[in-house]
């Protein structure tokens, strides 16, 4: 069984603090993805990555595909009250099996305090 | 923008009793997913649908669980005889093509199932 364990499990900060949550796992993954979801709504996806060492920046937000596709970093800089909720990542599992499954991650319940 | 909606918001239900579960997918996307998340825990995939029959299904998805298109628009979820341990966010889904490297899945905003 394919798992995404992501670290730490919570996170409280104060404003303008950097952060960086991990998402990690045994098996190889063609892509991974990350998600915020906010409280009463559904994961919103924020970036996918594909290639092994692919660095994305989405504004304060830099993603981080591992080397060897079995890992992943989010790292926050200057955190801000608005970045507050739960980071998932996510892959699709089964692909060289062909039982196409969207598995997500623990999370990170990130609170960014004013 | 497009997105996918779900009714109800929250339904409250008794041990034993059937619900349905609503979404109206995005009007171009083919594929259409169930996931589930209980209170503080991961998000699940329950089943994933594609071309009027179900694609993948997770172990969850048992016997009690159907998922149907009974029109152009509703993809619904069904859940025969729910269980106390039911209760749980479930989030439709859908995306253009199979979600992935090249397929965004937008998510909507979930329905609370709460079985007393």
């Amino acid at each position: 069984t394919q798992l995404l364990e992501q670290s730490p499990q919570f996170l409280s900060i104060q404003e303008g603090e950097n952060l960086t949550v991990y998402c990690n796992s045994s098996s190889v993954f063609s892509s991974l993805q990350w998600y915020r979801q906010e409280p009463g709504e559904g994961p919103v996806l924020l970036v996918t990555v594909v290639t092994g060492g692919e660095v994305k920046k989405l504004k304060r937000l830099t993603f981080q595909f591992g080397d060897a596709r079995k890992d992943s970093s989010l790292h926050i800089t200057a955190a801000q009250p608005g970045d507050t909720g739960l980071y998932l990542c996510a892959a699709l599992s089964g692909v060289t099996s062909g039982t196409y499954k969207y598995i997500f991650g623990t999370g990170t319940r990130l609170k960014v305090l004013a | 923008e497009p997105e996918v909606t779900q009714t109800p918001s929250h339904q409250v239900t008794q041990m034993g009793q059937e619900v349905i579960l609503r979404c109206v997918p995005i009007s171009n996307h083919l594929y259409f997913y169930w996931y589930r998340q209980i209170l503080g825990q991961k998000v699940e995939f329950l089943v994933s649908f594609y071309n009027n029959e179900i694609s993948e299904k997770s172990e969850i998805f048992d016997d009690q669980f159907s998922v149907e298109r009974p029109d152009g628009s509703n993809f619904t979820l069904k859940i025969r005889s729910t269980k106390l341990e039911d209760s749980a966010m479930y989030f439709c889904a859908s995306s253009v093509g199979l979600a992935g490297v090249y397929n965004e899945q937008f998510f909507g905003p979930g329905t609370r199932l709460t079985v007393l």
